[in-house]
Parts: C-alpha cells; structure tokens; sequence
C-alpha cells in the first residue's frame, strides 16, 4: 500500500530558529501534498496544500512567510516553520494523494511532534 | 470552519459494549473517509465510502453513507480496548481538499 514518511519525528528547538519538515512519498507519486496542524486533543486543521511544481496554497490564517512550503519533486515537500516560537509547537502532519486517489482516502505521514522552547 | 461535526466528543465505554459516532454536514461530499488515529501517530486510513445509503463492514466496526451523502456513521460492535483513539471523518468533494470533522475521542475500558 502507499506509504508516506514523514521525519523527522519530533524536533525541540529554540525561539527564533528555524526547522524543516520532510514528508516522502515512498511507492507513489505524489501530485498533491497537505500539511496539517493538530493541537492535543483536536481534530486536524490543514495548513496548505501543495501542488508540486507549483507554489503552495495555503489556508485562511496560516502565515505563508513563516510556514514555507516546497514541494519540488512527486516523492517531497517540506514545510520549515521559521523564526518558530512557543506558540508554534504543537504536531504537524502531511498527507499525500497520488493521481487516482481523489476518491479515496490519503495517506498520511506519522507526524512531527514540534516543541519550541 | 469545519463543516463537518462529529458526535459525541468524548467517549468512555465498557469492553464489550456497542456504540455509534456520528458525522453530520449541511454539505455534499463526493466521498466519506473515516480514520483512526492514535497518540502521536498519523491517522490512519479505516474506509471509503462513495455512494449515497452505502453501508461497508470492516469486521466489528459497520459504516454507514447517508442517502444524500452529507452525513455518516460509524458503528462498533463489541467494542475492545484496542478500538481505543481519536475517529475522524473527513469528506472530499471531487477533487478538492479534505475537510476534517470535529473528531471523536473513544476510550473502550477492559
């Protein structure tokens, strides 16, 4: 089945750093990419949806200069959080949809557990 | 905005026990994705269901299509403390992004 890797697992770093994201689609290609923010015990807000080749849309409220979003190839996006505060951490998690997927479900990365200190 | 309102919020129910969570929308969906997704993890993937009345079994757990495809259910028979963890629908129209329902907390206690 289509598998999608996400990494790195959890990350802590510092106020006013930056950190990267990947999310791989490993068996498919991956024509769309979402990324999604998840606070403890909610359900998943997407962020924005990225389209590879193309620059990333992204959802009312989400700042597209401090999530970037590149999705330069079918099989990787990254999103980096930059200059990430406290307020930032929470978990982060991608899916992936392949060409003839847009009925059925998505496969999801296992999430990225960020905390900003 | 989510469009999608899961209920109940939180559940806490006895080994063995059935219960039912349910999807609701003012909105048509072209598909219906339910998911499971357990702490720290990515949700994963438990159905698809596509046509309006649609009803699909995956051993104890039956869901369910609405007629005019803007809600769904999900059942659980006998429930076992690994059903444990958040239940999330997610409807799709075409080929569009996909809305997250509110979420569901299950807690089966042995």
């Amino acid at each position: 089945g289509a598998v999608v890797s996400q990494h790195p697992s959890w990350v802590i770093c510092k106020s006013g750093t930056s950190v990267k994201i990947e999310c791989r689609s490993l068996d498919f290609q991956a024509t769309t990419m979402f990324w999604y923010r998840q606070f403890p015990k909610q359900s998943l807000m997407l962020m924005a949806t990225s389209n590879e080749g193309s620059k990333a849309t992204y959802e009312q409220g989400v700042e597209k200069d401090k999530f970037l979003i590149n999705h330069a190839s079918l099989t990787l996006s990254t999103l980096t959080v930059t200059s990430a505060h406290p307020e930032d951490s929470s978990f982060y998690i991608c899916s992936a949809r392949g060409k003839d997927s847009w009925s059925y479900g998505y496969t999801f990365g296992s999430g990225t557990r960020l905390t900003v200190v | 905005t989510q469009l999608l309102e899961q209920s109940p919020q939180f559940l806490s129910i006895q080994e063995g026990e059935n219960l039912t969570v349910y999807c609701n929308s003012s909105s048509v969906f072209s598909s219906l994705q339910w998911y499971r997704q357990e702490p720290g993890e990515g949700p994963v993937l438990l159905v698809t269901v596509v046509t309006g009345g649609e009803v699909k079994k995956l051993k104890r757990l039956t869901f369910q299509f609405g007629d005019a495809r803007k809600d769904s259910s999900l059942h659980i028979t006998a429930a076992q403390p690994g059903d444990t963890g958040l239940y999330l629908c997610a409807g799709a129209r075409g080929y569009q992004k996909v809305t997250f329902g509110t979420g569901t907390k299950l807690q089966v206690i042995p």
